[in-house]
C-alpha cells in the first residue's frame, strides 16, 4: 500500500516555464488537496478537490492550476512558474477527516 | 483565513520533560488535530479531538480542547530525541461537507539527549 506517491521530489525550473506536479493515492480516497509549505507561514490550501470531476479554490489559487479526471489522481500545474512559488508542495487525501501526506516536492524556481 | 496560530514558535527541551505547545484558532470547529512534521518529510498525524470533547489520550499525547477560549493544547510526556519535530495544529469548520483542513504555522520542538 503505497498512500500517497508524489513525483517529482526535487525540482528546477526558470521563470515562465511550466510544469505539472503529480500526486497519486491508492486508498480510494474522495477528498485530496494540494498545499504550499513556507517557512514561518504552515501550511497553506492552494486547491481541493471532493471528489472526481470537481475541484475548488483554497487560499493561494493564483498561478496553479487542478484538475480530477479520477479518484486516484490530482495534478497541480504550475502555468508560469514564479520565483514567489519556490515552496515545498504536499499533496493530501482523506476518506473521513484524517489526512495522509506526501512526501513533498520541492521545488526552486530561478 | 482561520488559520490556527500555535506557541510557542519553538521549544527546546531535555529529554524525559514534558513538552506543552498551544493552538489558538478564530471560528467554530467541527474538530482540530494535531499532526507531526519530521524534518524534509510529509505530515502525520497524531490525534483528533471532537468540538463536544474537552481532552483525548493517546500514548504519551495528551490534547486538550476549550471551544470557549477557542485554543487547544498538545503535550507530550517523558519526551525523547525521537520526538524532535514540527508539531501542527490543524482544524475541519466545514462540517464534514469538504473535509477541509486549515493548518496552523507550527511549533518546532527540539528535544536534547
Amino acid at each position: 500500500n503505497a498512500g500517497v506517491t508524489q513525483t517529482p521530489k526535487f525540482q528546477v525550473l526558470k521563470t515562465g516555464q511550466s510544469m505539472t506536479l503529480q500526486c497519486a493515492q491508492d486508498m480510494n480516497h474522495e477528498y485530496m488537496s494540494w498545499y504550499r509549505q513556507d517557512p514561518g507561514m504552515g501550511l497553506r490550501l492552494i486547491h481541493y478537490s471532493v471528489g472526481a470531476g470537481i475541484t475548488d479554490q483554497g487560499e493561494v489559487p493564483n498561478g496553479y492550476n487542478v484538475s480530477r479526471s479520477t479518484t486516484e489522481d490530482f495534478p497541480l500545474r504550475l502555468l508560469s512558474a514564479a520565483p514567489s512559488q519556490t515552496s515545498v508542495y504536499f499533496c493530501a487525501s482523506s476518506h473521513g477527516t484524517v489526512y495522509t501526506f506526501g512526501s513533498g516536492t520541492r521545488l526552486t524556481v530561478v | 483565513s482561520q488559520q490556527g496560530e500555535e506557541d510557542p514558535q519553538a521549544l527546546s527541551i531535555q529529554e524525559g520533560e514534558n513538552a506543552t505547545m498551544n493552538c489558538s484558532y478564530k471560528t467554530s470547529i467541527n474538530n482540530l488535530q494535531w499532526y507531526r512534521q519530521n524534518s524534509g518529510r510529509g505530515l502525520v498525524h497524531l490525534i483528533l479531538i471532537r468540538s463536544n470533547e474537552r481532552e483525548k489520550h493517546s500514548g504519551r499525547l495528551r490534547v486538550t480542547l476549550d471551544t470557549s477560549k477557542k485554543s487547544s493544547s498538545l503535550l507530550i510526556t517523558a519526551s525523547r530525541a525521537a520526538d524532535t519535530a514540527s508539531y501542527f495544529c490543524a482544524t475541519d469548520a466545514s462540517g464534514g461537507a469538504t473535509n477541509k483542513l486549515i493548518f496552523g504555522t507550527g511549533t518546532l520542538l527540539a528535544v536534547q539527549p
